[in-house]
């Protein structure tokens, strides 16, 4: 089975601090995507990457950055949290599905919250 | 921009109940996934489809993508309190995907 895990469950920080979000696949999956999950607004991409080092912005990647220097982790990183980044962080690695497809494994999820 | 809207946004059944999920746009997709997330947890893929007009069953859900490729639906029959959850659909193209902004299914004993 895929398996995605994620550094912390939980996370509570202040106003101003860095923040560091881990996640690792185990399937050597060359795509990676971190979402930010917010109700009523569904699963929005912050960014994604198809290879080490390569990294694409999604639709919503202000006040976030990521990186991916091994094939199985990729990091987001807050340089400078604030409360409107409060939120449920979910990372995905994907495999091609059928047709064409792409299927998406996803972790458990980091409840942050921004004080 | 591609959108995907859902419909209902919350649900709330008794058990043994049927019950179907819409979910929508303008634009069309290659492959249209539904997924399942239960409280704390990740989503986690039920069903791909990729040919308009598809039909496919998992147990108790059947899922069908439109002939134009634009919209699918996901229908639970006698619903059961383990279906209990928020219901995802999401396209894809170009290798991500689009999400609706999920059905939240409650089914009550």
């Amino acid at each position: 089975d895929v398996k995605v895990t994620q550094s912390s469950r939980y996370l509570v920080k202040r106003t101003g601090e860095k923040v560091f979000l881990e996640c690792v696949q185990d399937m050597d999956h060359e795509n990676m995507f971190w979402y930010r999950q917010d109700p009523g607004l569904g699963l929005r991409l912050i960014y994604f990457s198809y290879d080490v080092k390569m990294k694409e912005k999604g639709d919503i990647p202000e006040g976030y950055s990521v990186s991916r220097e091994k094939k199985e982790r990729f990091s987001l990183i807050l340089e400078s949290a604030s409360t409107n980044q409060t939120s449920m962080y979910l990372c995905a690695s994907s495999r091609p599905g059928t047709g064409g497809s792409v299927e998406q494994y996803f972790g458990p999820g980091t409840r942050l919250t921004v004080t | 921009t591609q959108l995907l809207e859902q419909s209902p946004q919350f649900l709330s059944i008794q058990e043994g109940e049927n019950l179907t999920v819409y979910c929508n746009s303008s634009s069309v997709f290659s492959s249209l996934q539904w997924y399942r997330q239960e409280p704390g947890e990740g989503p986690v893929l039920l069903v791909t489809v990729v040919t308009g007009g598809e039909v496919k069953k998992l147990k108790r859900l059947t899922f069908q993508f439109g002939d134009a490729r634009k919209d699918s639906s996901l229908h639970i029959t006698a619903a059961q309190p383990g279906d209990t959850g928020l219901y995802l659909c999401a396209g894809g193209n170009t290798g991500k995907l689009i999400f609706g902004q999920g059905t939240t299914l409650q089914v009550k004993p």
